[in-house]
């Protein structure tokens, strides 16, 4: 079974300053990790996936996500805050066989930019 | 590519009714995917499907019921509607696994259909 945590439901960053949205995950078999975004009244879009490949993963608009098997974490960031970054934001799991594929998400951050 | 498309966007049913939530897609993935998303609880699965004809019960599936005759449609019926029904459904699909080989994982989403019963 997997499951993730984000720490944080609500979080606010000045415009160009550094954006941290946190991510814990328990799993049992080794995972896959993704990161989504959910703009207002739209559906998710994928920023970006972890799959075994390069622990360090980049993404679209800017972002990235480090995956550390040590402290189960997959926390994404972005180095400069854009406007257009604000939205929700959603942090999900996988196992990689038969049975074990469901996405499980988190309960979301949302990302709120300061002028 | 129209990717997954969901009919219709919104809707009002009173307690009781009866609707059917279309999702259709053009990916030829074999995961299909129902579901929920409430305020601050994230997104809950309720049905899935890993190819036609194969469907199973997700997280909520209590007061739905799914087909999958084909791969490209995975429509969700609500039978006898509650308020505790009111949500937003979102349909997903992905490539999955097939023949024992994972295709892929990443879960392509539909547009959502907002849905309120009173």
């Amino acid at each position: 079974a997997q499951s993730v945590t984000q720490l944080g439901s609500h979080v606010s960053v000045s415009e160009g300053a550094l954006v941290l949205l946190r991510c814990n995950y328990s799993s049992s078999v080794p995972p896959y990790l993704f990161w989504y975004v959910q703009y207002p009244n739209q559906g998710l879009q994928l920023l970006l996936k972890y799959t075994s490949a390069a622990t360090l993963v980049k993404g679209i608009n800017g972002f990235e996500a480090e995956f550390k098997k040590s402290e189960t974490s997959f926390h994404l960031t972005k180095p400069s805050a854009h406007m257009s970054d604000a939205a929700e934001y959603f942090c999900a799991v996988t196992g990689r066989d038969f049975g074990n594929e469901k996405l499980t998400f988190g309960t979301g951050t949302r990302l709120t930019i300061i002028p | 590519n129209a990717g997954v498309t969901q009919t219709p966007k919104f809707r009002i049913l009173k307690i009781g009714q009866s609707m059917t939530l279309q999702c259709a897609q053009d990916m030829n993935h074999n995961y299909m995917y129902w579901y929920r998303q409430d305020p601050g609880m994230g997104l809950k699965l309720i049905y899935y499907s890993v190819g036609a004809g194969i469907t199973d019960k997700g997280e909520v599936p209590n007061g739905y019921n799914v087909s999958r005759s084909t791969t490209e449609d995975f429509p969700l019926r609500l039978e006898l509607a509650a308020p505790s029904q009111t949500s937003v459904y979102f349909c997903a699909s992905s490539g999955g696994i097939a023949g024992g080989r994972s295709l892929d994982y990443e879960q392509y989403f539909g547009p959502g259909t907002r849905l309120t019963v009173t």
